[in-house]
């Protein structure tokens, strides 16, 4: 069974610049989440998807944050303009949620964004 | 709120010694999930177990055990009989009744032959 996909797997733009990333969860994932990590650092939520629903998005920077998932399936992450504190690793996960219980999540490898 | 702390940032340690990472955690919720995930140094992080709120029964899988303790709000991982291959970062990470997860700053273990 396939992973999580990610891509791209490495981003390099320029300050000012938009940028998009893209996530293809586990087949039959209803729960996918985006995370932000900085280096040193764990994971920080940035937005958790219950199938199209976005269920948890407080901490996405919305000025120039935006997500969607539109089918409940793949999502795309994008940022417009980005600055130069965007450079980070940003990691995408699905897990099944069956109701209030929380499973294991599942990660893919990450897009390496550098702002320059 | 919640927060996981994990007060060890980096750990070296020879192989074939004992090593214990602490997590400890704050939640204001009656249920929650505690997790331990591996990142190896390839980058993808890789669940290693989950614990509910209502199970503080220890686990030990292979060289790995764990010592959930509610009185303490701790969830601490050991390895016994450390290995070359067990060097990454570990995350602990918690989730609340709302489904919000909540990750440590990690600890990086070093295993030196």
């Amino acid at each position: 069974e396939a992973g999580v996909v990610q891509s791209p797997r490495y981003k390099i733009i320029e300050k000012k610049q938009p940028v998009a990333f893209w996530c293809n969860p586990i087949s039959g994932h209803n729960t996918l989440y985006w995370y932000r990590q900085n280096l040193g650092q764990g994971p920080e939520l940035l937005i958790r998807y219950e199938n199209e629903e976005a269920v948890d998005d407080s901490q996405l920077p919305k000025d120039r944050f935006s997500a969607e998932r539109l089918k409940g399936v793949d999502s795309t992450l994008k940022i417009q303009p980005a600055e130069l504190g965007d450079s980070a690793v940003y990691l995408c996960a699905s897990s099944f949620r069956p109701g209030l219980h929380d499973n294991e999540q599942f990660f893919g490898p990450g897009t390496r964004l550098t702002v320059l | 709120a919640q927060k996981v702390t994990q007060a060890q940032t980096e750990i070296s340690v020879v192989e074939k010694e004992d090593v214990t990472l602490d997590c400890v955690y704050e939640t204001r919720d009656t249920t929650y999930y505690l997790f331990w995930y591996k990142q190896p140094p390839s980058g993808e992080l890789v669940f290693l177990i989950r614990r509910n709120s209502f199970d503080e029964q220890n686990e030990i899988s292979g060289r790995y055990s764990w010592n959930f303790q509610k009185s303490t709000s701790s969830f601490n991982f050991t390895i016994t009989a450390s290995q070359v291959v067990d060097s990454a970062v570990y995350f602990c990470a918690l989730s609340g009744n709302a489904g919000k997860s909540t990750f440590g700053d990690g600890t990086t273990l070093t295993v030196k032959p």
